[in-house]
C-alpha cells in the first residue's frame, strides 16, 4: 500500500488562483515527519518545508501555506495567487521515526497558465 | 558552491555497460541516499548509507550496488546496464541528529540506456 498518495496527478490553474495539492499519508508510528519537495522544469528538487508528527499548527511561508490534520492523515499545501514561476512537480513525502526511509508520493503537476 | 553535487550531470552509454555515477556532499551529513526517478512513479530508494561502513537495500535495488568512500562520497554502479534503469538518479544527504530528517539533494544525473 501507498505510504503518501498525490491522487492529483497534473493540475492546470490560471494566474492569480489560489490552488490547493493534496497529501494523504500512512504511518502507525507515533513520531514522524512530513514533507513538501518542489521540482521544477530544470529537474533539482527543492525543500520546501518540514513538519513533525507533533506540531499540528498550520504554517503560512508568503504564498505558500501547509494544513496538517492527523485526524485525516493530510497535509495539505496552498498556494495563494499563484505564479507561473510555481509550475512544477511537487512532492510530499514521510520518514518515520522507526524507520530509515523517505517515502515520496508520485508528485502532482501544476501548470500556472498566464 | 552547491551542496550536494552528482557526475556526470547526463550520461548516454550501452547495453551491458558498467557505469558508475558519484555524489560529493560538503554538508557534513552521516547520512547518504540514493533514489531513482521514473516518470509517474516519484522517487524510489535504491540504497542508503548512515555512516561509512553502514550500507542498506532501498525498495530497488536489484542491478544496482554501492560504495561509501568516505562521509562526503557516495557512488552508485550499475554493473550491467539495461534499458529499463534509463531514469533520473538522485543523491541525497540528511542529518539525523538535527535537522529532523530532511533530505537534501543534488542536481541529478539523467541516464539514458540505449
Amino acid at each position: 500500500a501507498q505510504k503518501v498518495t498525490q491522487a492529483q496527478t497534473e493540475i492546470s490553474v490560471v494566474e492569480k488562483e489560489d490552488v490547493t495539492l493534496d497529501c494523504v499519508y500512512e504511518t502507525r508510528d507515533t513520531t514522524y515527519y512530513l514533507f513538501w519537495y518542489k521540482q521544477p522544469p530544470s529537474g533539482e528538487l527543492v525543500f520546501l518545508i518540514r513538519r513533525n508528527s507533533f506540531d499540528e499548527q498550520n504554517e503560512i511561508s508568503g504564498r505558500y501555506s501547509w494544513n496538517f490534520q492527523k485526524s485525516t492523515s493530510s497535509f495539505n499545501f496552498t498556494i495563494t495567487a499563484s505564479q507561473v514561476v510555481d509550475s512544477a512537480v511537487y512532492f510530499c513525502a514521510l520518514s518515520e521515526a522507526e524507520g530509515n526511509q523517505f517515502y515520496f508520493g508520485t508528485g502532482t503537476s501544476l501548470t500556472v497558465i498566464p | 558552491d552547491a551542496d550536494v553535487t552528482q557526475t556526470p550531470r547526463n550520461r548516454i552509454t550501452k547495453t551491458g555497460k558498467r557505469i558508475m555515477l558519484e555524489c560529493s556532499q560538503t554538508k557534513g551529513h552521516d547520512r547518504m541516499y540514493w533514489y531513482r526517478q521514473d516518470p509517474g512513479l516519484g522517487l524510489r530508494l535504491i540504497y542508503y548509507s548512515f555512516d561509512v561502513k553502514d550500507i542498506n537495500k532501498g525498495e530497488i535495488s536489484d542491478g544496482y550496488s554501492v560504495s561509501r568512500q568516505a562521509q562526503a562520497k557516495f557512488s552508485l554502479s550499475l554493473e550491467s546496464a539495461i534499458p529499463n534503469q534509463t531514469a533520473l538518479y538522485f543523491c541525497a544527504t540528511s542529518d539525523g541528529w538535527t535537522d529532523q530528517e530532511t533530505q537534501y539533494f543534488g542536481p541529478g544525473t539523467r541516464l539514458l540506456v540505449l
